[in-house]
């Protein structure tokens, strides 16, 4: 079946640490989207990639860095720049580029530093 | 960047109730899009409304698209314990030029009394 897999679940990070997030999908949609998720702050953009090896910053682009080099993968990096990551991280993907056919989301990764 | 305006925050209702929420925006949107989001999982959509007037219906679910195509509502009838979750709108901006992405608001957390 066609989605997105998002890996891992649970991550833990100690302070200071870099720390990758993977996405991918084999849905051959060409736009991929990561969010971050705070209670009661609803979703808010980190970083998207409309088209393979291009990418642009988000609202809350600081402290993350992402790469685009294939369709189905959409990495995000949590750097030590990032002074509250513990969150939970979603990525997502629209079909044709067009965003009003809705994202489908990955299942999340949750992110907490130790 | 925007985020949309999502009322009530949060809802305790009882079984068999009928719940409604609703989302305004600052700005015209050309589509409006509703998505529940069960706990630890991401968002799957379910409404998607793309002219203005419109109602749908998915189920027990009705969303319509606002006549100034600035506000969507959603109502759920005869609530069941499996409604619980939290429900987010999102909206594309009819004036964002090429970058498609998603506004959300940010979430009304559902939970239902049996």
């Amino acid at each position: 079946d066609g989605g997105i897999t998002q890996s891992p679940k649970y991550l833990f990070r100690k302070e200071g640490q870099n720390v990758t997030l993977s996405c991918e999908q084999n849905l051959n949609h060409d736009a991929m989207y990561w969010y971050r998720q705070d209670p009661g702050q609803g979703l808010r953009l980190i970083y998207y990639s409309q088209i393979v090896n291009d990418f642009q910053k988000g609202d809350i682009a600081e402290g993350y860095s992402v790469s685009r080099e294939k369709k189905e993968s959409f990495p995000l990096t949590v750097t030590s720049a990032q002074k509250n990551p513990t969150a939970f991280y979603l990525c997502a993907s629209i079909p044709g580029g067009k965003a009003n056919y809705g994202y489908t989301f990955g299942s999340g990764t949750r992110l907490t530093v130790v | 960047g925007q985020q949309l305006n999502q009322s009530p925050q949060s809802m305790f209702i009882q079984e068999g109730e009928d719940v409604s929420m609703n989302c305004t925006s600052s700005s015209i949107f050309n589509t409006w899009l509703w998505y529940k989001q069960d706990p630890g999982e991401g968002p799957v959509l379910l409404i998607a409304l793309y002219k203005a007037g419109e109602l749908t219906s998915n189920g027990r679910l009705t969303a319509q698209f606002g006549i100034t195509r600035k506000d969507s509502f959603l109502n759920i009838s005869a609530s069941i314990p499996s409604d619980v979750g939290i429900y987010f709108c999102a909206g594309r901006e009819a004036a964002q030029g090429g970058s498609e992405k998603l506004v959300f608001g940010k979430g009304m957390k559902l939970t239902v009394n049996p």
